[in-house]
C-alpha cells in the first residue's frame, strides 16, 4: 500500500495569511507515461463528506476558489490557501489514486489564529 | 446534477452483516467507478472498494475477505455488504463517485452513521 503522510497534523493561521499543508507519499505518484501526478486533495467541514479542491496534483476542481493551489511531483505535494477565509476552518486530507488501495493522508486541522 | 444518497440499517449487532445501498440520482451509473468509503468518528478516510457499472470490482485487501460490493444498473444503485462486523466498523460509510479512470472522487454521498453494537 502507498502511505500518505500529511504534516502538521494541525495548523492555526491568521486571517488573510498564507496556508501551506504538505503530503509525502511512501512511492511516487507520477505515472511516467501520461506525466500526470496521481494526487488529490479534499477539504472536509464539520458533518459534511470530503469535497474535492484538486486533483492531478495541481487542477482546480470547478468552482474552488483561486486562492487555494496545488504544486508537486514524484513523492511530495503542497496544498496553498494564499489568503485564509473565515470559511477555510476545516480538515484537509490528500489522496492518492496511483495505485488501489487508494489511500489517504491522516488529515490536517487547519483553524484561525 | 449527479446526487448520490446512502441508505441502510444505522445499527448492526456484531457477527452480523452490515448492509448499505447507494442511489444515485440525476445520471446515470453507467462509465464511471463507484466506491465506498468509511470514516470511524473523529477519525480519517479508508477506502473500501469500488465497483464498476459492468460490475468489475476492487476491494481493499484489509477488508477483502468480508466485502461485497454489487451493481443494479436498472436501479442506477450500488450496495456494500459487510460481513462479521465488530464494533471497528463503527464508522460514516461514505458513497463516492470516481470521476475517471482513475480519478479523484468528484461527487460523495452525504454519508450514514452505521454503529456495531449489541
Amino acid at each position: 500500500d502507498i502511505v500518505m503522510t500529511q504534516s502538521p497534523d494541525s495548523l492555526a493561521v491568521s486571517l488573510g495569511e498564507r496556508a501551506t499543508i504538505n503530503c509525502k507519499s511512501s512511492q511516487s505518484v507520477l505515472y511516467s507515461s501520461s506525466n500526470k501526478n496521481y494526487l488529490a486533495w479534499y477539504q472536509q467541514k464539520p458533518g459534511q463528506p470530503p469535497k474535492v479542491l484538486i486533483y492531478w496534483a495541481s487542477t482546480r476542481e470547478s468552482g474552488v476558489p483561486d486562492r487555494f493551489s496545488g504544486s508537486g511531483s514524484g513523492t511530495d505535494f503542497t496544498l496553498t490557501i494564499s489568503s485564509l477565509q473565515a470559511e477555510d476552518v476545516a480538515v484537509y486530507y490528500c489522496q492518492q489514486y496511483y495505485s488501489t488501495p487508494y489511500t489517504f493522508g491522516q488529515g490536517t486541522k487547519l483553524e484561525i489564529k | 446534477q449527479v446526487q448520490l444518497q446512502e441508505s441502510g440499517p444505522g445499527l448492526v449487532k456484531p457477527s452480523e452483516t452490515l448492509s448499505l445501498t447507494c442511489t444515485v440520482s440525476g445520471g446515470s451509473i453507467s462509465s464511471y467507478y463507484w466506491s465506498w468509503i468509511r470514516q470511524p468518528p473523529g477519525k480519517g478516510l479508508e477506502w473500501i472498494g469500488y465497483i464498476f457499472y459492468i460490475g468489475t470490482t476492487n476491494y481493499n485487501p484489509s477488508l477483502k475477505s468480508r466485502i461485497t460490493i454489487s451493481v443494479d444498473t436498472s436501479k442506477n444503485q450500488f450496495s456494500l455488504k459487510l460481513s462479521s462486523v465488530t464494533a471497528a466498523d463503527t464508522a460514516i460509510y461514505y458513497c463516492a463517485r470516481e470521476g475517471g479512470s482513475p480519478h479523484a472522487f468528484d461527487i460523495w454521498g452525504q454519508g450514514t452513521m452505521v454503529t456495531v453494537s449489541s
